[in-house]
């Protein structure tokens, strides 16, 4: 069993949808959260950073921890066809006292006009 | 600041050939990082350094993998007697070290794409 499970999707939304997009882990080591947003041939994009529990909001985006559920989300509200894209959670462990990061397989989305 | 850069954006070998690739962090990032996606994965650590220190080595790592980084500066990932298996995405990524490790993010480069014929 992966650390970090992530849905690969593909998910399909009309424009102006909101969209949510989930990943659980395993490791109670893990204390920090991040999305990434991954075009297609580019490299990982950094969209948000948390710690811990509760939301942090951006913008049309909000992540979202429950560390007692080992569940981290991230929601895109009125989506856009520019936010067509692969999302990435990543996750740090720590327990090496590094900053390896671990990330989960991604969801594709695809926001149609 | 442009960002991390990586060199060559595509590269294609045959079986057997050796590669190296070229990582240029952030500048006055002193922590470096390569990781490795495959086609429908994240991408997954392979090492990393802090200055020109070689700090962390997954097991990912086989031998036929090596990775310098000399002068705390650029950084290089060699890969010897290439195996078809070795076509991935090659990623390299910078980070700044602070008080806080909860500053320490890190920024992607583009990638290099190997491919293994």
């Amino acid at each position: 069993q992966k650390e970090v499970e992530q849905d690969p999707g593909p998910l399909s939304v009309p424009e102006g949808a909101i969209v949510s997009l989930n990943c659980t882990y395993s490791n109670s080591a893990f204390q920090y959260f991040m999305w990434y947003r991954q075009y297609s041939r580019k490299g990982p994009e950094l969209l948000m950073y948390t710690y811990s529990s509760g939301n942090k909001e951006d913008g049309r985006f909000t992540a979202q921890v429950d560390k007692s559920s080992k569940y981290i989300s991230l929601f895109i509200r009125d989506s856009q066809p520019s936010d067509s894209a692969t999302y990435l959670c990543a996750m740090r462990d720590l327990s090496g006292g590094y900053n390896k990061l671990i990330f989960g397989a991604g969801t594709r989305l695809a926001v149609h006009p | 600041d442009t960002g991390v850069s990586q060199n060559p954006r595509h590269k294609i070998t045959k079986r057997g050939q050796n590669v190296t690739f070229r990582c240029d962090p952030i500048s006055e990032h002193n922590r470096l990082y390569w990781y490795r996606q495959t086609l429908g994965q994240g991408p997954e650590f392979l090492t990393y350094f802090q200055n020109e220190a070689q700090l962390e080595k997954s097991r990912l790592l086989s031998d036929r993998f090596s990775a310098e980084r000399p002068k705390g500066s650029f950084s290089t990932l060699e890969i010897q007697r290439t195996e078809q298996g070795d076509s991935a995405m090659y990623l390299c990524a910078s980070s700044y070290s602070q008080g806080e490790l909860a500053k320490n993010i890190q920024y992607f480069g583009a990638g290099t794409r190997l491919s293994v014929l």
